[in-house]
């Protein structure tokens, strides 16, 4: 198994730029979620997934979209970027919402200038 | 708010120490509290947990004490060495119905770094 994979691993953007970070699991897990790591602030909950095509809001969703159209994916969109947004993404998943080990993904190092 | 509180920011421990790491929680309705640790470049992984039923749960260097009453649990390392040197954050997981089943709240994390 891969786990979670991301991609890009490193991505430069300019303001105003958009563009997505894609997220994949092969474990089969329905719960999938995004997270942002700034330094000093932990991880803060963007967006999350319970299953195929069902999504809802985490503490920090402004600026930021998602779609599951697939158990395996989980993609993240930048709709317009903004210097705000440079952070480590990272993506992870569980078998269930009630699971209790939670994978990560390696992470996404986005720049906005 | 912030429902998870972590301290100390940053820790040196001299190999051989016990490093600490405290956190408290304001929700009552958490049923769950894993710590994960993250080395440089990497995403967090789940190193140890534990339930409010449990005062404390041991995992060979690792150790969890959890005070239900106090609101508090911390992560004890016994015999830190160069190699635990890393991000260590704690977490707590939401059990009221609603779109907070399930979520996980983290502290802001705890670098600690183990001097050989």
């Amino acid at each position: 198994n891969a786990g979670v994979t991301q991609t890009p691993k490193f991505q430069v953007l300019k303001t105003g730029q958009s563009m997505t970070l894609q997220c994949a699991q092969d474990m089969n897990h329905e719960y999938m979620s995004w997270y942002r790591q700034d330094p000093g602030m932990g991880l803060r909950l963007i967006h999350y997934s319970v299953g195929a095509g069902i999504t809802d809001q985490g503490e920090v969703p402004n600026g930021y979209n998602v779609s599951r159209s697939t158990t395996e994916d989980f993609p993240l969109r930048l709709l317009s970027a903004a210097p705000s947004q440079t952070s480590v993404y990272f993506c992870a998943s569980r078998r269930a919402r009630r699971s209790y080990e939670q994978y990560f993904g390696p992470g996404t190092r986005l720049t906005v200038t | 708010q912030q429902q998870v509180k972590q301290s100390p920011q940053s820790l040196i421990v001299q190999k051989g120490g016990i490093s600490i790491i405290n956190c408290a929680y304001e929700n009552t309705a958490f049923d769950y509290f894993p710590w994960y640790q993250q080395f440089p470049g990497k995403g967090p992984a789940l190193l140890i947990a534990i339930r409010p039923d449990v005062s404390e749960k041991k995992e060979g260097r690792f150790t969890i004490s959890f005070n239900k009453s106090a609101k508090q649990f911390s992560l004890h390392i016994m015999d830190s060495q160069p190699g635990d040197s890393a991000t260590y954050f704690c977490a707590a997981r939401g059990a009221d119905r609603g779109s907070t089943l399930g979520r996980l709240y983290f502290g802001r994390g705890t670098q600690l770094t183990v001097w050989p």
